[in-house]
């Protein structure tokens, strides 16, 4: 039972290449969850899905994509990477309405 | 709409000292509460959590917090800190409505000095 799995763990990307960031879990969760996480700032979400073949903006979605591919994979995408993306990113789910969230171990990503 | 405030940015304690860390919270109902600690270079591990009942709650690793409505406060302690308790702490709670979002604070970093 591995959780919550996220890769890669690390990325470096030039301004405007694109990525998608892979999110898995094994738990049978309903919903899942992007966060960027800065410094003094907290985790803020991008995107969530409450259920497969839903996705749902959070608070700071502009720049991204996901697709919840099927009910254990949820994928963040990067059309066009800017240096205010330098982040870490992680990836959550919680079950059917449930608020307690499990996280992965996260992906640190560098936009040069 | 919700929010959760962490008024300590960086607080540092002497291992074996007492700490706690302070959260306050904005909702209308009764909230749902969570502390998770993130250790360096990790993610995130739940502590502990209230829903309802007893406002003192325990959770992992010797820590507690207590529900306090009148004071909108959720605050996390633990009785004698160690060495390995230095890591960022994150209170947040439930965003209501449809979904099962959390709304989370901005973390207060724990340094303990031998």
């Amino acid at each position: 039972n591995a959780g919550v799995t996220q890769t890669p763990k690390f990325q470096v990307l030039k301004t405007g290449q694109s990525m998608t960031l892979q999110c898995a879990q094994d738990m049978n969760h309903n919903s899942m969850y992007w966060y960027r996480q800065d410094p003094g700032m907290g985790l803020r979400l991008i995107y969530y899905s409450a259920s497969e073949g839903t996705t749902d903006k959070g608070e700071v979605p502009n720049g991204y994509n996901v697709s919840r591919l099927n009910k254990r994979e949820f994928s963040l995408r990067l059309e066009s990477a800017a240096p205010s993306q330098t982040s870490v990113y992680f990836c959550a789910s919680s079950g059917y309405r449930s608020y307690e969230q499990y996280f992965g171990p996260g992906t640190r990503l560098t936009v040069t | 709409a919700q929010s959760v405030t962490q008024p300590d940015i960086h607080i540092t304690v002497s291992e074996g000292a007492s700490l706690e860390l302070r959260c306050n919270y904005s909702y209308g109902a009764t909230p749902y509460l969570f502390w998770y600690v993130q250790s360096p270079g990790q993610g995130l591990q739940l502590l502990l959590k209230y829903f309802s009942g007893d406002t003192l709650v325990q959770g992992i690793k010797g820590f507690e917090a207590e529900f306090k409505r009148s004071q909108s406060s959720f605050n996390l302690r633990k009785p004698s800190v160690h060495w390995s308790d230095a890591a960022e702490y994150f209170c947040a709670v439930g965003a209501g409505g449809a979904t099962n979002k959390l709304i989370f604070g901005t973390g207060t970093l724990l340094a303990v000095q031998p």
